[in-house]
C-alpha cells in the first residue's frame, strides 16, 4: 500500500459526459501528479501540483482540468468525454516537486475510466 | 512522439537467470532515470534510479546501467525470482522538476 488513495476504482460513462477523479496523497506529501495510461501505452504525464499551485504541465487536453485543494487532495476533471479518453488514470504524490533520489513518487492504484 | 521507448513488450526468463530489460531515449537533455515495477491492479512502485553523472547504480539484485552516448539504459535483475514477474517501466526526466516521461513497459515473466 503506497498510502495514495484514488476514487473511484472504476468509472463507466458515456461520450460527452463529465467526470471527476479524486486523489488523496500520502500523509506529508505536498506534491501531486496525474498520469494517463492508455491501452498498451506508457504513462503520460498530465499535470503536477505543489501545495495547491500548478508546477508543471504535460500533455493535458483543454477538456481536462485539475486542482489541488488546501487539504492537499486533488481532483482531475474530464469533460466532453470521448471514446479515446478511456484509460487508467494514476495519481502520484511526493514530498517536494523536485527531482531527487530522496523524493520518490508514490503511485495510487489508479482509476479505470471507460467511455462508451 | 515518444521520447522514451521500451521496444520489447515482453520477456520470459528462467528463475535464477539474469533478466535484462532495455530502454532507449531520444532527448539528450534527460538527466535522471528511473525504473518502476507494476503488478496488476496496483500503481507503479519505484525500483531504482540513476543520475546522468553515473553510469551504474546497484541495489541488491537490481542494477541499472546508463549509456549516455547511446541514449540507452538497462535494468539487470540477478538472480531473477518468480516474484519479479511484473511490468517494468523506465522513465526519464529533464531538469529539476519531477516531470517524467515513461516508456510503454516490458512485461517480465520469470518461470519457476
Amino acid at each position: 500500500d503506497s498510502g495514495v488513495t484514488q476514487t473511484p476504482k472504476h468509472l463507466i460513462t458515456a461520450t460527452g459526459q463529465r467526470v471527476t477523479l479524486r486523489c488523496s496523497p500520502r500523509s506529508g506529501d505536498l506534491s501531486v501528479y496525474w498520469y494517463q495510461q492508455s491501452l498498451d501505452q506508457g504513462l503520460q504525464f498530465l499535470i503536477q501540483y505543489y501545495n495547491g499551485e500548478e508546477r508543471a504541465k504535460g500533455n493535458i487536453l483543454e477538456r481536462f482540468s485539475a486542482q489541488q485543494f488546501p487539504d492537499l487532495h486533488s481532483e482531475l476533471n474530464l469533460s466532453s468525454l470521448e471514446l479515446g479518453d478511456s484509460a487508467l488514470y494514476f495519481c502520484a504524490s511526493s514530498l517536494t516537486p523536485l527531482v531527487s533520489s530522496y523524493n520518490e513518487q508514490f503511485f495510487g492504484p489508479g482509476t479505470r475510466l471507460t467511455v462508451l | 512522439d515518444q521520447q522514451v521507448k521500451q521496444n520489447s513488450p515482453s520477456l520470459s526468463v528462467q528463475e535464477g537467470r539474469i533478466s535484462i530489460l532495455n530502454c532507449d531515449y531520444t532527448n539528450s537533455m534527460f538527466d535522471y532515470f528511473l525504473w518502476y515495477k507494476k503488478y496488476p491492479a496496483e500503481g507503479p512502485t519505484f525500483l531504482i534510479s540513476i543520475s546522468s553523472i553515473k553510469d551504474k547504480n546497484e541495489d541488491g539484485r537490481f542494477t541499472v546501467f546508463l549509456n549516455k552516448s547511446a541514449k540507452h539504459l538497462s535494468l539487470h535483475i540477478v538472480p531473477s525470482q518468480p516474484g519479479d514477474s511484473a511490468v517494468y517501466f523506465c522513465a526519464a526526466s529533464e531538469g529539476n522538476f519531477n516531470k517524467f516521461y515513461f516508456g510503454s513497459g516490458t512485461k517480465l515473466n520469470v518461470k519457476p
